[in-house]
């Protein structure tokens, strides 16, 4: 079993729908990072939390810590948010990171 | 600033070949990282860097060398590239370990014939 396991694997939506993106992971972590990565590759920061809920624009991002879980959310999605968006960790005691293997979103105007 | 640069975006080799794959980074940052991005698998570790001079292994190491002889710069070296190094690589860097927010480069893809 991965220590990181992302859901769903694959997301289609309209414009405008509320998108959730799902991690799990099997460790005590320290710090749970989001990240995008655009069609052309680029792979961009979008959230770093160890707890509680963080909001930029229409993304919101929430963790919790003792069902180790967290999700992203996007309020009325837009075709510019379609991309992968990857959930990586950093277990306690261990300064690396490890990553989910994404979820891909692709909205459909 | 630049960020996190990587040179060169696109290179094929044939199987034997070496080269190195270039990363700078203008932020002053002591953390660096690289990274392959295969099909259907998450980001894997090759080799990281807590400060000019100290480098150490990650997940897959093997086929890999690095150096850090400045904050700037950490190149990682294919010795003698295999079709299963054909990937995309990433170099990443970042104030500290993964409590601090992380900065990838634009990615290499590599392909090994």
């Amino acid at each position: 079993k991965n220590e990181v396991e992302q859901s769903p694997q694959n997301l289609t939506a309209q414009e405008g729908e509320f998108i959730t993106i799902n991690c799990s992971y099997s460790v005590g972590i320290s710090a749970l990072h989001w990240l995008q990565q655009h069609p052309g590759g680029g792979i961009v920061s979008l959230f770093m939390l160890s707890s509680g809920k963080k909001k930029h624009g229409r993304l919101i991002a929430t963790i919790n810590i003792q069902e180790k879980h967290s999700s992203l959310h996007i309020t009325a999605s837009h075709p510019r948010d379609s991309a992968v968006y990857i959930c990586a960790v950093k277990a306690s005691g261990n300064e690396k990171l490890t990553f989910g293997t994404g979820t891909r979103l692709t909205i459909i105007p | 600033n630049a960020g996190v640069t990587q040179t060169p975006k696109f290179q094929v080799l044939k199987t034997g070949q070496s080269m190195t794959l270039q990363c700078a980074q203008d932020m002053n940052h002591e953390y660096m990282s690289w990274y392959r991005q295969d099909p259907g698998m998450g980001l894997r570790l090759i080799h990281y860097s807590v400060g000019a001079g100290i480098t150490d292994q990650g997940e897959v190491p093997n086929g890999y060398n690095v150096s850090r002889s400045t904050t700037e710069d950490f190149p990682l070296r294919l010795l003698s590239a295999a079709p299963s190094q054909t990937s995309v690589y990433f170099c990443a860097s970042s104030y500290g370990d993964g409590t601090y927010e992380q900065y990838f480069g634009p990615g290499t893809r590599l392909t090994v014939t």
